[in-house]
């Protein structure tokens, strides 16, 4: 079974707009970290955010935010007033109680246009 | 903040030669460094787990003696790749942890190492 679900490979969105990116994921373990890193086309991976399963917050970095939906195992990544340069991948990641070894869902394609 | 170097970033190399990359933790002592594979519009694929030291961990699927992992310090880790064949071409990336304090510490990445082979 896929521990990490991202149902959308390719995301369109006007410039200035938000956009949503969905992630899923799947775990017994009750205690989990969720990640969202950016991959543009130069292969590099850009740490986002991070929501960690015990907070009670969503997480918020900036432009960026997690929509954290525990019942429902669903972690969606919020950008708000899309950039241009904020075309590229992006990934969703989920690493398990003390390991640190993250598993990565497929990724998602956002094109950001004027 | 921590930085992980990877290099090279881009090797071409012919079928049956082997290729070594290297990730080093610039800043910051990695107790674990993992290596990942990309195929082009793909995820990240975890292939193994090196611990300064000590043997890697593979994946499952992952041969071992095709890929070779050295984590022989606290900053650097080399992953050779064994007789490469054409299929072997993909992007490779690093990550390294350094001992954490908090959950919410993110791995860091090195920027890869696009293995083409003729």
């Amino acid at each position: 079974a896929q521990k990490i679900t991202q149902t959308q490979p390719g995301m369109f969105v006007q410039e200035k707009e938000a956009v949503t990116l969905d992630c899923t994921y799947d775990t017994s373990d009750p205690s989990y970290g969720l990640f969202w890193y950016k991959q543009p086309s130069s292969g590099e991976m850009i740490f986002l955010i991070y929501q960690g399963s015990y907070d009670q917050q969503n997480a918020t970095e900036g432009r960026y935010s997690l929509n954290f939906q525990k019942a429902r195992k669903s972690a969606n990544l919020v950008i708000s007033a899309s950039q241009l340069g904020d075309s590229a991948m992006y990934f969703c990641a989920m690493r398990e109680g003390n390991t640190d070894k993250l598993i990565f869902g497929t990724g998602t394609r956002l094109q950001v246009f004027p | 903040g921590a930085v992980v170097s990877q290099h090279p970033s881009r090797v071409i190399c012919k079928s049956g030669t082997s290729v070594k990359i290297e990730c080093r933790s610039l800043d910051f002592q990695a107790t674990t460094m993992f290596w990942y594979r990309q195929f082009p519009k793909k995820s990240l694929m975890l292939m193994a787990t090196s611990n300064e030291g000590s043997k890697a961990t593979y994946e499952q699927g992952v041969e071992k003696d095709k890929f070779l992992i050295n984590h022989a310090s606290l900053t650097l880790s080399t992953l050779t790749v064994t007789s490469a064949h054409p299929e072997d071409s993909s992007f490779y990336i690093c990550s390294a942890s350094q001992w954490r304090t908090s959950n919410n510490s993110p791995l860091h990445f090195g920027n890869g190492t696009r293995l083409t082979v003729t």
